[in-house]
Order: structure tokens, then C-alpha cells, then sequence
């Protein structure tokens, strides 16, 4: 089945600085979504995306929609604490049934003030 | 708080046995979705219901089973259950079919087999 291969799988960084991870995939995918998750919670949905080149933001985050369809990233600017947890990219594949939400691995963020 | 309530939070139990878990979707959401999160796995997807339909099957081994009910709240049957099932299923709303991919989860239920 399809896969979304997402790095990186974690990240230490400084309080302030900005961050940039991303996902790929081999097959075509017709919608891109963010979500982050924090300990104990349930995932959280960041930024939709559902146009190839769409670039969207929320806040101090940025997220494109690969102009292939085949990927995305997402950036977060000045990073602060409350920035740590596990941030996940999902996609709903072109061929498939259109309900199976593919995620990513995650990349798991930790903010050192 | 995303609106979705799942119960209980924590569940520990022994192999073989059997466990039911409980979602209630936010309010005027239709759609329900089980999702199981294990550390090497990530989030896999394992059912969607749809109006008390099932709409779409993805990982889900024939010991578990689920229904959504009349009242649109919905349960996740796992049954004969092993070492592996231990792991956090979540469970996700929203408010159609015409799927979007914005799902609401809900803080899941955390299960260990033991």
C-alpha cells in the first residue's frame, strides 16, 4: 500500500530557531494535512492542503503541497516550547479508497529553551 | 478538547482476552474512524463508519470488529487479544463522507495486554 516516508524522525533545536521537516511519497496524492500530536493527547489538525503548489499558512507555520503531488513540507518559524511534540503528515492517496488516510512516522520535536 | 470522548483511557488486561472501546463523535460529526498507534507503526487506520454504515476496512485483523450505533457513537471490539494489540487506539470524527481528510480525534484509549 502506499507510504509517506517522513524526516526527519526527530529534531533537537534551540528555542527561536525555525524548523523545516518534511514527506515523500512514491505515489500521487490528492490532499496533504498536518496534524500534531502532544503527550496524551490525540493528533491535531495544523494546515489542509489540496492543491499541488498550495502554500498555506497558520500562524508561525508553512506548509506546501508538492508541485509533483509526491510530497510536503512543512516549516515552523522562531520556535518556542510549546512547539514540542510529534508532528505528523497525512495524505489521502489518488488511487485508492479515498477514506484511507495515509500517515507518516512522524517527526517527534523537542525545543530547548 | 477536540469534542470526540473516548473511554476508558486505559485499559490493561490479559492475552486472550476480550475489550470494548467506546467513542462518542463531536456533535453533528457522521463519520467515525478508528485509528491504532503502536511505536514502531505509527498510526495505522483501521475502520470508518459512516451513519452507522461501514464505509471503509483498512488494517483491521478479523479479531476485532466495530459498529456505529444508531446514536452515532461508535465501539471497537478486540477480542482473543495478544502481546502485540498493546497500543493506543484513537478514534476520529468527522462531518462527512465527502472526505477531506480533517479528522477531530478524539485522546484515545491506551490498551496493554499483558
Amino acid at each position: 500500500g502506499q507510504q509517506l516516508n517522513q524526516s526527519p524522525q526527530s529534531m533537537f533545536i534551540q528555542e527561536g530557531e525555525d524548523v523545516s521537516m518534511n514527506c515523500t511519497s512514491s505515489s500521487i496524492f490528492n490532499t496533504w494535512l498536518w496534524y500534531k500530536q502532544e503527550p496524551g493527547e490525540g493528533p491535531v489538525l495544523l494546515i489542509a492542503l489540496y492543491k499541488a503548489g498550495e502554500l498555506t499558512s497558520n500562524g508561525r507555520l508553512t506548509a506546501q503541497f508538492g508541485i509533483t503531488r509526491k510530497d510536503s513540507f512543512l516549516n515552523i518559524s522562531a520556535s518556542i516550547p510549546s512547539d514540542v511534540g510529534i508532528y505528523f503528515c497525512a495524505g489521502q492517496p489518488a488511487q485508492g479508497g479515498s477514506e484511507k488516510l495515509v500517515f507518516g512516522k512522524g517527526t517527534k520535536l523537542t525545543v530547548n529553551p | 478538547d477536540s469534542g470526540v470522548t473516548q473511554t476508558p483511557k486505559h485499559l490493561i488486561t490479559a492475552t486472550g482476552q476480550r475489550v470494548t472501546l467506546r467513542c462518542s463523535p463531536r456533535s453533528g460529526d457522521l463519520s467515525v474512524y478508528w485509528y491504532q498507534q503502536s511505536l514502531d507503526q505509527g498510526l495505522q487506520f483501521l475502520i470508518q463508519y459512516y451513519n452507522g454504515e461501514e464505509r471503509a476496512k483498512g488494517n483491521i485483523l478479523e479479531r476485532f470488529s466495530a459498529q456505529q450505533f444508531p446514536d452515532l457513537h461508535s465501539e471497537l471490539n478486540l477480542s482473543s487479544l495478544e502481546l502485540g494489540d498493546s497500543a493506543l487506539y484513537f478514534c476520529a470524527s468527522s462531518v462527512s463522507t465527502g472526505y477531506t481528510g480533517e479528522l477531530f480525534f478524539g485522546e484515545g484509549s491506551r490498551l496493554t495486554v499483558l
